[in-house]
């Protein structure tokens, strides 16, 4: 079936570099894309989202970028910070519309 | 505004036995579902309902039972609990056949 998959599992970011992590999904009939950051023992939390039309969206210290040709889309936070350190998983909508299909996650550990 | 609550947030169970999670959102959204997060991997849709009086099977339905009781609740049961059930399990929430989905703070579940 679909997937949508990461690249690395872990990830280890001095404070105030710039992070990215990085997912790729399969399922070409997705248009709309999520990523969920987690903090240990706690649900899931949206941090940005992209619709297929777009290549890029910024928000609040993350960009996202999606590239359709190679189905890869990528999250960039800028001057990590300590409290960036969780989970972070990538979700695209597959052929439902609107239930989330969760890649695997990337864990982001912020040393000082 | 609680956002989505979850109960219990934690429970043992002994194979054969029977539970049910409970979920609830004061947000007024339409669609509501249900995830399990094993440890290292992503969420995986269990159930979802688009709609109060309507219910699909995700990814993973098999062993498990929904109740979208009203609009606000939406249950999950386990009829007869098995070690393959052990998990964290994840309700959340979404404007109706909307993606972006705002997640509870999961039942973490032990089936011995």
């Amino acid at each position: 079936g679909e997937s949508v998959g990461l690249h690395l599992p872990t990830l280890s970011v001095q404070e105030g570099d710039n992070s990215i992590i990085n997912c790729a999904y399969s399922n070409s009939a997705s248009d709309y894309f999520i990523w969920y950051k987690q903090e240990s023992g706690k649900g899931p939390q949206f941090i940005i989202d992209i619709r297929s039309n777009m290549d890029k969206r910024q928000g609040q210290r993350v960009t996202v970028l999606l590239n359709k040709t190679v189905k890869h889309l990528s999250l960039q936070i800028a001057a990590t910070q300590p409290g960036d350190s969780a989970v972070y998983f990538c979700a695209e909508n597959g052929n439902s519309g609107y239930a989330l299909n969760f890649g695997k996650g990337t864990s982001l550990l912020v040393t000082p | 505004n609680a956002g989505v609550t979850q109960t219990p947030k934690f429970q043992v169970l002994k194979t054969g036995q029977s539970m049910t999670l409970q979920c609830a959102q004061d947000m007024n959204h339409n669609s509501m579902y249900w995830y399990r997060q094993d440890p290292g991997m992503g969420l995986r849709l269990i159930y979802y309902s688009a709609s109060e009086g309507t219910t699909d099977k995700g990814e993973v339905p098999n062993g498990y039972n929904v109740s979208r009781l009203n609009k606000r609740e939406f249950s999950l049961r386990l009829e007869s609990a098995a070690p393959s059930q052990t998990s964290v399990y994840f309700c959340a929430s979404s404007e109706e056949r909307q993606v972006q989905q705002y997640f509870g703070p999961g039942t973490r579940l032990t089936v011995l």
